[in-house]
């Protein structure tokens, strides 16, 4: 265990539906990312979360919606996906500013998502 | 921006025998290359990191070098054994951000052998 967990684990969904994923860290960090993993192409940082505020938004559509409500729990909002969006969607936290502390990013396990 | 580069995409080694898996990175600033380990079913975890101001580090089995004039990093997997098989993802973190802005490497899906 990491100390981030993702729910679901699996979704299926057609273009049409609307659905969040939630991620929650039980590490006490202070910033959270979402990723989304394609096959055989580089993990894609999608959004990042700072001290609870957006600063990354990395030219994703806007059917995905991201929300950070506390530092310890981040959702991915999706409506009207297409079939080129299914993927696994990775979501990770760290403990930012702090230069001090191993950098490390630590990713939950992932949702499966398929757009039918 | 960071781009960053990994050789090769799939590797199969005999049970025992050393791995080796090499990155480069275009931004002269980035400072920090962890590397992840992922297992199937599983998201990435970090397995070892090098700060730009170390040329090499070891823990156990796993070594990792870096060469900063040739933006150049490597891993090495010794004595291997099966559950080191997964896919391993280099990464660079440049400066300037309030976040780790982390760019991963494509991914190498290293097979053990037994």
């Amino acid at each position: 265990e990491t100390g981030v967990t993702q729910t679901p684990r699996h979704l299926v969904m057609g273009m049409t539906n609307k659905k969040s994923l939630k991620c929650e860290q039980h590490l006490g960090h202070n910033a959270m990312y979402w990723y989304k993993q394609s096959a055989k192409k580089p993990l894609e940082l999608m959004f990042v979360y700072s001290l609870e505020e957006r600063v990354e938004n990395n030219s994703v559509p806007s059917r995905f919606s991201p929300e950070c409500p506390n530092s310890s729990h981040l959702f991915l909002h999706l409506h009207t996906l297409q079939p080129e969006d299914s993927a696994l969607y990775l979501c990770a936290s760290s403990q930012a500013h702090a230069p001090m502390v191993r950098n490390e990013q630590f990713f939950g396990p992932g949702t499966r998502l398929t757009v039918l | 921006g960071e781009n960053v580069e990994q050789h090769p995409s799939t590797l199969s080694v005999q049970e025992g025998d050393s791995a080796v898996i090499k990155c480069t990175y275009s931004d002269s600033a980035s400072n920090y290359f962890p590397w992840y380990k992922q297992e199937l079913g599983k998201g990435p975890q970090l397995i070892i990191d090098i700060r730009s101001n170390v040329g090499e580090k070891k823990d156990q089995r796993i070594a990792v070098t870096l060469n900063k004039t040739a933006k150049h990093f490597s891993l090495h997997i010794t004595e291997t054994q099966p559950e080191d098989s997964a896919v391993y993802f280099c990464a660079a973190r440049g400066t300037g951000t309030s976040y780790d802005k982390v760019i991963f490497g494509p991914g190498t899906s290293l097979s053990v052998i037994p």
